[in-house]
């Protein structure tokens, strides 16, 4: 599975869009791009996942871009419970159980 | 429908003793997974099952051992604890590989709470 680069703190106002980038320049053509989030010492929580059109649900929204070497998630109207760590991961469904593979993530903190 | 249950929620063990995490899903899930969390860090994944009699190793697992007799159950032991399996240990599971005819898939994991465990 392709590797993924995220900063590691962002914050944002609450009631502001929140934008959390992510890098996966060597993305294949098969692979997909998921987020979890994790609030404190919770299990992960699915977001969102996307191959290569945007995707929105209640959640967020996911915009890939065109040659889907990065995408970035947006949570419309953040409030202080989506304060969170955010994973972004990539990974292809050719076999092997559909492991996730997580990096650190992106500690988003949202504030007044 | 509860969901991925962990239990305990919290153990201190002392080095040298074993323990089993017990991890059920009432979803009927083909796919479970035992990950690990050390401070600060992401999800290493430690064994992963894609069905019932079936097994197999992820990134960390020394010091581990699974089974997975049934659909529903997929303990993790600890056979002689280190103070390096100090962590907080999440079971997951999620529905097989299924595509729809939009191409996309519907899917994603279900974590339990998670289990802390401290090795002293």
């Amino acid at each position: 599975d392709a590797k993924t680069t995220q900063p590691p703190s962002m914050d944002c106002a609450e009631g502001r869009a929140a934008n959390l980038p992510c890098n996966h320049s060597t993305i294949s053509g098969n692979e997909y791009v998921y987020w979890y989030r994790q609030i404190h010492s919770q299990g992960p929580q699915y977001i969102i996942h996307g191959l290569k059109n945007n995707e929105t649900n209640e959640m967020a929204s996911l915009i890939i871009t065109e040659d889907r070497k990065s995408s970035t998630l947006i949570l419309p109207h953040a409030t202080l419970r989506d304060t969170a760590v955010y994973y972004c991961i990539v990974r292809s469904f050719t076999g092997g159980g559909n492991k996730l593979t997580f990096g650190t993530g992106t500690q988003l903190k949202v504030e007044l | 429908n509860a969901g991925v249950t962990q239990t305990p929620k919290f153990r201190i063990l002392k080095i040298g003793q074993s323990m089993t995490l017990q991890c059920a899903q009432d979803m009927n899930h083909n796919y479970m997974y035992w990950y690990r969390q050390d401070p600060g860090m992401g999800l290493k994944l430690i064994y992963y099952s894609v069905g019932a009699g079936i097994t197999d190793k992820g990134e960390v697992p020394n010091g581990y051992n699974v089974s997975r007799s049934t659909t529903e159950d997929f303990p993790l032991r600890l056979e002689l604890a280190a103070p390096s399996q100090t962590s907080v240990y999440f079971c997951a599971s999620s529905p097989s590989y299924k595509p729809r005819s939009s191409g996309t898939f519907t899917y994603g994991y279900t974590f339990g709470s998670g289990t802390r465990l401290t090795v002293v």
